[in-house]
C-alpha cells in the first residue's frame, strides 16, 4: 500500500476483554514498531520487529501484551484482560532498514478506549 | 533512565515572531537526536535530524551536548507551522527505539 496502514481506527471495549490491533507496513519495508500514546504523555516504544531477527520487546508493559508479526507483512498487537490504563492511541510505524529514519513512517493509529 | 523533557505543551505566537520549541535530554552516551511534527488530522512525520544539520521548512536545531539540548527553532513563525512538535532520542547507532517527549503545540496565530 502507499502508506502504512492500523485497523480498526477506533476501538471501544470493555474491561476485561482482549483486543487485536492490526498494522500493515508499506511493502518491503522490514522494520515495524509499535508505540502507544496516553493522553497528555509522548509516544512510548512498546516493540520491535527487524526482519527475521528476534524482536526487542523491552517496552511492553506487561504479559497481558504481545505482537506477533509473520515475516515482513502485517503485524498484530494483542491486548488480555485490558484494564482502564490501557487507554491510548497506539501507532504503528515501519522503514525500509534498521536505522532508516528518514524512512521511518508512522499510520495514523488506532484509538483504544477501555470503559 | 533516558528521557527527553518538553517542558512547555503550548507555546502561542503571532506570525512573523522567532519561535524557539525547548527540548532537554538526559543520556550518557552519544545520542541521535530528531524532531517529528503532527499537523492537525496528519500522521506523525519526520522533521529533522541533528547528524542532517539541515534548514527544513526554515526550522533548525542545534543539538549542545554540554546542556543536553536540542532546541528547535525558526526566526519567523508562519500560520502553517501550527502543529504537535516531538523531540525524540535515539540511544545509538545499534538500537532503533525512539524515546519521545510529551509534546509541544505550536499555535500561530495571524
Amino acid at each position: 500500500g502507499a502508506g502504512v496502514s492500523q485497523s480498526p481506527s477506533n476501538k471501544v471495549t470493555e474491561k476485561g476483554k482482549d483486543v487485536e490491533l492490526r498494522c500493515d507496513p508499506i511493502s518491503g519495508h522490514t522494520a515495524l514498531y509499535w508505540y502507544r500514546q496516553r493522553l497528555g504523555q509522548g509516544l512510548e516504544f512498546l516493540i520491535y520487529f527487524q526482519g527475521n531477527s528476534a524482536p526487542d520487546k523491552s517496552g511492553l508493559p506487561s504479559d497481558r501484551f504481545s505482537a506477533e508479526r509473520t515475516g515482513e507483512s502485517v503485524s498484530t498487537l494483542t491486548i488480555q484482560r485490558t484494564q482502564q490504563e490501557d487507554s491510548a492511541v497506539y501507532l504503528c510505524a515501519s522503514s525500509l532498514n534498521a536505522r532508516d529514519f528518514y524512512g521511518y513512517t508512522f499510520g495514523s493509529g488506532t484509538r483504544l478506549t477501555v470503559v | 533512565a533516558q528521557r527527553v523533557t518538553q517542558p512547555e505543551k503550548l507555546l502561542s505566537v503571532f506570525k512573523g515572531a522567532p519561535v524557539e520549541l525547548k527540548c532537554n535530554y538526559s543520556y550518557s552516551g552519544s545520542p541521535e537526536l530528531f524532531w517529528y511534527v503532527q499537523y492537525s488530522r496528519q500522521r506523525l512525520q519526520l522533521l529533522l535530524r541533528h547528524i542532517s544539520r539541515e534548514s527544513i521548512k526554515g526550522f533548525t536545531a542545534d543539538l549542545n551536548k554540554g546542556e543536553t539540548s536540542f532546541h528547535l527553532k525558526k526566526p519567523f513563525a508562519q500560520e502553517e507551522d501550527s502543529a504537535m512538535y516531538y523531540c525524540a532520542l535515539s540511544l545509538s547507532y545499534n538500537t532503533d527505539k525512539l524515546i519521545f517527549g510529551t509534546g509541544t503545540r505550536l499555535q500561530v496565530f495571524p
